[in-house]
């Protein structure tokens, strides 16, 4: 069973262009969490999804950012008009199911670079 | 929100035990404390999972008292392999938002 699968690994983007994530979640989990790590800081939730639903996208930025977790295929984190302050690794976790024993299983995350 | 309060770096030497402990008030009451061991450029990875008292599988042990106000990570015998950062995470009692701590850089010397 493949785990959780992120690509790109590392996105260079110029300030104003878009970039886009993508998340395949392990087999059989249908709860799709992305978060945000900031050089040296620590890991900030941004959006929770479940399968074509938007679960609470509390995390994420009103302006830019949005989030789609598709019937059919991957997760899609997507940063329009790309700024500096977006530069971050970007992961994505999944989990069978939502409860009090919920386990995420974390991808190897995205490194952002806008330049 | 559930404030998570953990102590930013601790130093070892190998073979030592190692405890780590987060506090966080208000996390909510039937949702389980789950910690996180998170290597440079990987994601973070599964270490333990509790609700209450001592939970124990073959890489650690999580103390978490009775008022549930904080836990312990306890990793005995570190090796220089278990140089990482160390998150605890636990579900906001009021919002049911998960709540990531700020993470434990831990550093293992031969």
């Amino acid at each position: 069973n493949a785990g959780v699968m992120q690509n790109p690994r590392h996105l260079v983007r110029r300030r104003g262009q878009e970039a886009r994530l993508r998340c395949s979640p392990m087999k059989g989990h249908s709860h799709v969490y992305w978060y945000r790590q900031l050089p040296e800081e620590g890991l900030k939730f941004m959006v929770y999804l479940q399968k074509e639903n938007i679960i609470d996208e509390s995390g994420m930025p009103k302006e830019r950012f949005s989030a789609e977790f598709p019937k059919e295929g991957p997760s899609i984190l997507r940063i329009q008009q790309v700024v500096r302050g977006d530069s971050a690794a970007y992961f994505c976790a999944s989990s069978p199911r939502r409860g009090r024993e919920e386990t995420q299983y974390f991808g190897p995350g995205t490194r952002l670079l806008v330049l | 929100l559930a404030k998570t309060t953990q102590p930013i770096s601790m130093d070892s030497y190998e073979g030592q035990e190692v405890n780590i402990t987060c506090s966080h008030n208000n996390i909510a009451t039937n949702d389980y404390i789950t910690w996180y061991q998170q290597f440079p450029s990987q994601g973070p990875r599964f270490i333990i999972q509790g609700y209450k008292t001592k939970v124990t599988n073959e890489v650690a042990s999580l103390f978490i008292p009775a008022d549930r106000k904080s836990s312990t990570l306890s990793l005995p015998r570190v090796s220089l392999s278990d140089t990482a950062v160390y998150y605890c995470l636990v579900v906001d009692g009021n919002t049911g938002k998960l709540i990531f701590g700020q993470g434990t850089t831990l550093q293992v010397k031969p």
